[in-house]
């Protein structure tokens, strides 16, 4: 059973506007959430992480959000610019070694 | 080489073949993960080792068998492999710390990955 979830397999946006990027859980116990930027042919990059104790995490353009009641978090990044096409993946733990992924949102920012 | 580092980065087996997957991180982590990434699924995480000694073994079939000589150092070794086990295999490593504890939460650094496909 998946216990990430990243329901929108792709977003397209336009150049300069919001990109907000969903990802759901269903296991409580989590505590440790991330978010990881995959370019083709290469492996994914830590991009920004939330822990448990806040609600919202702000690094430059990239801003996560944690809704712990409803069990889902989102990744914001404003402006978009085209080079942040890419894929993205959710990531949660709940042991510091292990970290389940989602499947991943194919995001094309539009110049 | 900085970071973490795979060979081969594509990677073509028979059935009956036995090859092996190098993963090599300089960034002086002491964990070390094998995950499997296919088409639409999440990433699946294989194997991990903490200073060299394997702490998780998600289930996976004894045809893929892991080797981690020193904290630096990660294979995958294959054999008899079937062709639903072609996909892209990541390695990734952590540290310093693997405890449990909210403190020692590492991201986890990816290497470019090593696409398998078995016909």
């Amino acid at each position: 059973d998946q216990q990430v979830k990243q329901n929108s397999p792709s977003l397209s946006v336009q150049e300069g506007r919001i990109s907000i990027l969903n990802c759901d859980y269903t296991n409580s116990m989590f505590d440790y959430f991330l978010w990881y930027k995959k370019y083709p042919a290469e492996g994914p990059t830590f991009l920004i992480s939330i822990s448990s104790i806040k609600d919202k995490n702000e690094d430059g353009r990239f801003t996560v959000f944690l809704n712990k009641s409803a069990k889902h978090l989102s990744l914001h990044i404003v402006p978009s610019q085209p080079g942040d096409s890419a894929v993205y993946f959710c990531a949660a733990s709940y042991t510091g070694n292990q970290f389940y992924f989602g499947t991943g949102t194919s995001l094309t920012v539009i110049p | 080489e900085t970071g973490v580092t795979q060979t081969p980065r594509h990677l073509v087996m028979g059935m009956t073949n036995k090859k092996s997957l190098k993963c090599e991180q300089h960034l002086g982590h002491n964990a070390m993960y094998w995950y499997k990434q296919s088409a639409k699924k999440p990433l699946e995480l294989m194997f991990v080792y903490n200073f060299k000694e394997q702490t998780e073994n998600n289930s996976v079939p004894s045809r893929f068998s892991p080797e981690c000589p020193n904290s630096s150092h990660l294979f995958l070794h294959l054999h008899t492999l079937q062709p639903e086990d072609s996909a892209l295999y990541l390695c990734a490593s952590s540290g310093p710390s693997g405890a449990t504890s909210l403190s020692s939460y590492n991201e986890q650094f990816f290497g470019p990955g090593t696409r398998l496909t078995v016909l």
